[in-house]
């Protein structure tokens, strides 16, 4: 298995809702991120986990939480989130921080 | 402050025609560089990468060039085909892990 996969594909929410976002691989990397991006603009660094550990948080609002249950999973749980944060979420996984990233399709989220 | 940027926004080029495209950086700290392509409605996918001890790295029809004299790097791809179109963005490691996009090139090839 050489993919990232990334559930849902498609999430509108409106403003008080929470909702969690899923990504899954099973390269047996042991880094894992998650990035932001808007149209037409380049994927943005949101956090980093390295053997399930928190490694990098780049000033994300505490509105996203991330969440690493397992070296295959990730998550991201989404709460009183605000029309601006409506973008491509995408997850990436690496053999370790030093190594090219993989990424998956992305979540498109709609904040109403 | 600290950047990423490319030289181009845009790259048209015709079928069969090499293409070439070019990012600025200004990190000297920085050791690892990537090229990603992003098809539309689909994550970056890995072209090709180059640590900093190398100054070129050779693929299936694309090559990178490193100089880090002018903090300079660039993707060239051989006999463009149409599934080349795409958008084209250089990554590279900044301080901490911390991997930092350009802002990308959209490469399109006419028939």
């Amino acid at each position: 298995d050489t993919e990232v996969t990334q559930t849902p594909k498609h999430l509108v929410m409106g403003m008080t809702n929470k909702k969690s976002l899923k990504c899954e691989q099973h390269m047996g990397h042991r880094a894992m991120y998650w990035y932001k991006q808007k149209a037409k603009k380049p994927p943005e660094l949101m956090f980093v986990y390295s053997y399930e550990k928190l490694s990098i948080n780049e000033s994300v609002p505490s509105r996203f939480s991330p969440e690493c249950p397992n070296s295959s999973l990730l998550n991201l749980h989404l709460h009183a989130l605000q029309p601006e944060d409506s973008a491509l979420y995408l997850c990436a996984s690496s053999h370790s921080l030093s190594y090219e990233q993989y990424f998956g399709p992305g979540t498109r989220l709609t904040v109403t | 402050g600290e950047s990423v940027g490319l030289h181009l926004p845009t790259l048209s080029v015709q079928e069969g025609d090499n293409s070439i495209i070019n990012c600025a950086y200004s990190n000297s700290a920085s050791d690892y560089f990537i090229w990603y392509k992003q098809e539309s409605g689909k994550g970056p996918q890995f072209i090709i990468d180059i640590r900093s001890n190398m100054d070129k790295r050779q693929g299936q029809r694309v090559t990178v060039l490193l100089n880090k004299t002018v903090k300079h790097l660039s993707l060239q791809i051989a006999a463009t085909q149409p599934g080349d179109s795409a958008v084209y963005f250089c990554a590279l490691r900044w301080d901490n892990n911390d991997m930092r996009f350009g802002a990308g090139t959209r490469l399109t090839v006419k028939p």
